[in-house]
C-alpha cells in the first residue's frame, strides 16, 4: 500500500483565491482526519469522516473551510477566500475499525500551504 | 475534554546521554495513548501506542494513570533521534479523534 497519498505537497497561492487540497486514504480504512499544523498552534484536528460522513468539524476555523469526502478514496480540503493566516502544513490522516479494534493513525507526506 | 500537555517544546541533549521527553493528560474515561516522530519535513510516523507495551528505536513509554502522564524515554540518546516528538490521546468513549500535544522539538547533539 502506498499509504496516505496527498496533494499537491505545495501550494502557493495569493489571498482571496481559492485553494483546494486532496487526500486519498489507505485502502479500507473507514476513518479520515483533516489536521492544521503550524508553529503556533502546533497539530489541530479540523474535521473527520467515518464511512465518508462527516462526524465532527468542530475544528474548522470558519465557514471558509469546507470539507467533503465523496467516496472512500478521496476527500478535499477547501479553503475560500484563502487568506496568509491559512498558511500551515495541512495533513490528511486514516485509520481503520476492525473487529472492535481501532488502528493508529496513518499520516500523509502533507500540503504546505503559503498565501501571500 | 481531552487534552495533552507536553511542557517543554525544546530539549537538548548530548548523544548517548538519558533522554526524557514529558507528556501529561486529561481524560475523564480511559484513554488511549501513543507517541509520534516528524524527521524534519516528513510525515508524522507512529512511534509508540501503550497499549502494544513495546520498545522501538529504544524508547519506551509507561502510562502511569494515577500522574496523568506518559513520558518518553531512551537510556542512551542517538543524533538520529534528533526530531519532533508528538504525545497524543484518543478517547475510548466513542469518539474517534486524536489530539495531540503541542510537541516537543528534541535535538540531539554530537
Amino acid at each position: 500500500d502506498a499509504g496516505v497519498i496527498q496533494s499537491p505537497r505545495h501550494e502557493v497561492t495569493e489571498m482571496g483565491q481559492e485553494v483546494t487540497l486532496r487526500c486519498k486514504p489507505i485502502s479500507g480504512h473507514d476513518y479520515l482526519f483533516w489536521y492544521r499544523q503550524t508553529m503556533m498552534r502546533g497539530l489541530e484536528l479540523l474535521i473527520y469522516f467515518n464511512n465518508n460522513v462527516p462526524i465532527d468539524d468542530s475544528g474548522m476555523p470558519e465557514d471558509r473551510f469546507s470539507a467533503k469526502m465523496p467516496n472512500a478514496s478521496f476527500s478535499t480540503l477547501k479553503i475560500q477566500p484563502s487568506e496568509p493566516r491559512d498558511s500551515a502544513v495541512y495533513f490528511c490522516a486514516s485509520s481503520s475499525w476492525t473487529g472492535g479494534y481501532n488502528s493508529p493513525l496513518h499520516f500523509g507526506n502533507g500540503t504546505r500551504l503559503t498565501v501571500t | 475534554a481531552q487534552r495533552v500537555t507536553q511542557p517543554e517544546k525544546l530539549l537538548s541533549v548530548f548523544k548517548g546521554a538519558p533522554v526524557e521527553l514529558k507528556c501529561n493528560y486529561s481524560y475523564s474515561g480511559s484513554p488511549e495513548l501513543f507517541w509520534y516522530v516528524q524527521y524534519s519535513r516528513q510525515r508524522l510516523q507512529l512511534l509508540l501506542r501503550h497499549i502494544s507495551r513495546e520498545s522501538i528505536k529504544g524508547f519506551t513509554a509507561d502510562l502511569n494513570k494515577g500522574e496523568t502522564s506518559f513520558h518518553l524515554k531512551k537510556p542512551f540518546a542517538q543524533e538520529e533521534d534528533s526530531a519532533m516528538y508528538y504525545c497524543a490521546l484518543r478517547g475510548t468513549g466513542g469518539s474517534e479523534k486524536l489530539v495531540f500535544g503541542k510537541g516537543t522539538k528534541l535535538t540531539v547533539n554530537p
